[in-house]
């Protein structure tokens, strides 16, 4: 059964501050691992990192990859208060009958204190 | 631009009581997906679908059930509501399912069960 752990569960900073979200993850036949931030409503999808994608930036947002370790972390530097969400990380199997199934961690909630 | 679109975006329901949730995306993505998302719990596949008029079940499809009659639509239904389906759901579409990819969300249904 494919296991996805978020740490930590929750996160309170003040604007400025710079943080590192952590997933660890066991997945047979890893395709891939996805970074969604979730404020009110719907997951939004951030980055997703492959075999051929290890690292990927998108403004104060970044992502890596350890394949060999089995994690992934997301920063966030400059830290504001619209990045207070809950954020999840997810991983997809390869595969035809893996449908692109998202197998989902618990999920860090990051509070971000003006 | 809708994307994903979810309805109701509330209901309160009795024990027993039935009621159908609607998905609706605008992408022509062949892949659908349903998910509840609990506390603590991250999000948790209930059923999916992989085109038009197939549907499966994901890791939690007891007490629900789904189809999809058109390629636009997937419906989740509650055959006689119990508390323990006290939750927030959401649908997902992804235009390459086992091919890997994100997904995209709707912005949910919160459902309450008295």
């Amino acid at each position: 059964e494919d296991k996805v752990v978020q740490s930590p569960l929750s996160l309170v900073v003040h604007e400025g501050d710079t943080v590192t979200l952590n997933c660890s993850y066991e997945v047979t036949n890893f395709r891939s691992l996805l970074w969604y931030k979730q404020e009110k409503k719907a997951p939004t999808f951030l980055f997703m990192l492959t075999s051929s994608g290890i690292e990927k930036k998108s403004g104060r947002l970044s992502s890596i990859l350890d394949k060999k370790e089995l994690f992934s972390i997301l920063n966030i530097t400059a830290t504001q208060t619209g990045d207070s969400a809950i954020y999840l990380c997810a991983v997809q199997r390869t595969g035809g009958t893996s449908y692109g199934k998202l197998t989902f961690g618990q999920g860090t909630i990051l509070t971000v204190h003006p | 631009n809708a994307g994903v679109t979810q309805t109701p975006k509330f209901r309160v329901l009795k024990t027993g009581q039935s009621m159908t949730l609607l998905c609706a995306q605008d992408m022509n993505h062949e892949y659908m997906y349903w998910y509840r998302q609990d506390p603590g719990m991250g999000l948790r596949l209930i059923h999916y679908s992989v085109g038009e008029g197939t549907t499966a079940k994901g890791e939690v499809p007891d007490g629900y059930n789904v189809s999809r009659l058109k390629k636009q639509n997937f419906l989740l239904g509650l055959e006689s509501a119990a508390p323990s389906q006290t939750s927030v759901y959401f649908c997902a579409s992804s235009a390459r399912g086992g091919r890997g990819g994100p997904q995209h969300f709707g912005d949910g249904t919160r459902l309450s069960i008295l």
